[in-house]
């Protein structure tokens, strides 16, 4: 059973630089693509990018100035940095696995079936 | 960007209820469209992907459908666990983009 474990500070200030982390346990980065959404307090879902083992990345073009996806495959471990950020950016932040496989021989099926438990990021001035 | 509007936003509803949820992509997604569950303080729940297809353990209850820009998610009869907010998710191209939720409450 494939678990996702967050870590990263909590609490930063505005324009500080945003770390996180998200270990995949009993299982393998390989053959998939790892993202990063994230929730404000309240509000919905927003997809901030996604990385592959290989390192191919994607990313949202709202975020895309500020934020890095990165994988360390030696430790099975995918990381989100974020610049310079304001209250806006006050969220939970979830990690998740992106399974794609062909369910019949000319359809794709692609979903999220693996989630971290999400990490509380809160900035403040 | 494809926007998603899930409609309706709100959801009063009792056990047992039949309840239906419709998301609408503003332009076409094929069946990359994706329903999940959120409960608070919780990560989303996959219950739904390629419009129709249950998650293994989901239960029978839950049904999707559509193809193209229009979807639904319908609970056949609802249940106390049920209450909870519900997002459509597309992932037919990039950005992915949720719809904006459906909160479920008695």
């Amino acid at each position: 059973q494939v678990q996702l474990q967050q870590w990263g500070a909590g609490l930063l200030k505005t324009s500080e630089t945003l770390s996180l982390t998200c270990a995949v346990d009993g299982g393998s980065l390989s053959g998939y693509y790892w993202n990063w959404i994230r929730q404000p307090p309240g509000k919905g879902l927003e997809w901030i990018g996604e990385i592959s083992h290989r390192g191919s990345t994607n990313y949202n073009p709202s975020l895309e100035s500020r934020v890095s996806i990165s994988v360390d495959n030696s430790k099975n471990q995918l990381a989100l940095r974020m610049t310079y950020v304001s209250a806006a950016d006050t969220a939970v932040y979830y990690c998740a696995r992106l399974y794609t496989y062909y369910c019949t021989a000319t359809r794709q099926c692609i979903y999220m079936d693996v989630w971290g438990k999400g990490t509380t990021v809160t900035v403040s001035s | 960007d494809i926007q998603l509007t899930q409609s309706p936003s709100f959801l009063s509803a009792s056990v047992g209820d039949r309840v239906t949820i419709t998301c609408r992509a503003s332009q076409g997604i094929s069946n990359f469209l994706v329903w999940y569950q959120q409960k608070p303080g919780k990560a989303p729940n996959l219950l739904i992907y390629a419009a129709s297809t249950l998650q293994s353990g989901v239960p029978s209850r839950f049904s999707g459908s559509g193809s193209g820009t229009e979807f639904t998610l319908t609970i056949s009869s609802l249940q106390p666990e049920d209450f909870a907010t519900y997002y459509c998710q597309q992932l037919n191209s990039y950005p992915r983009t949720f719809g904006g939720g459906t909160q479920v409450e008695v």
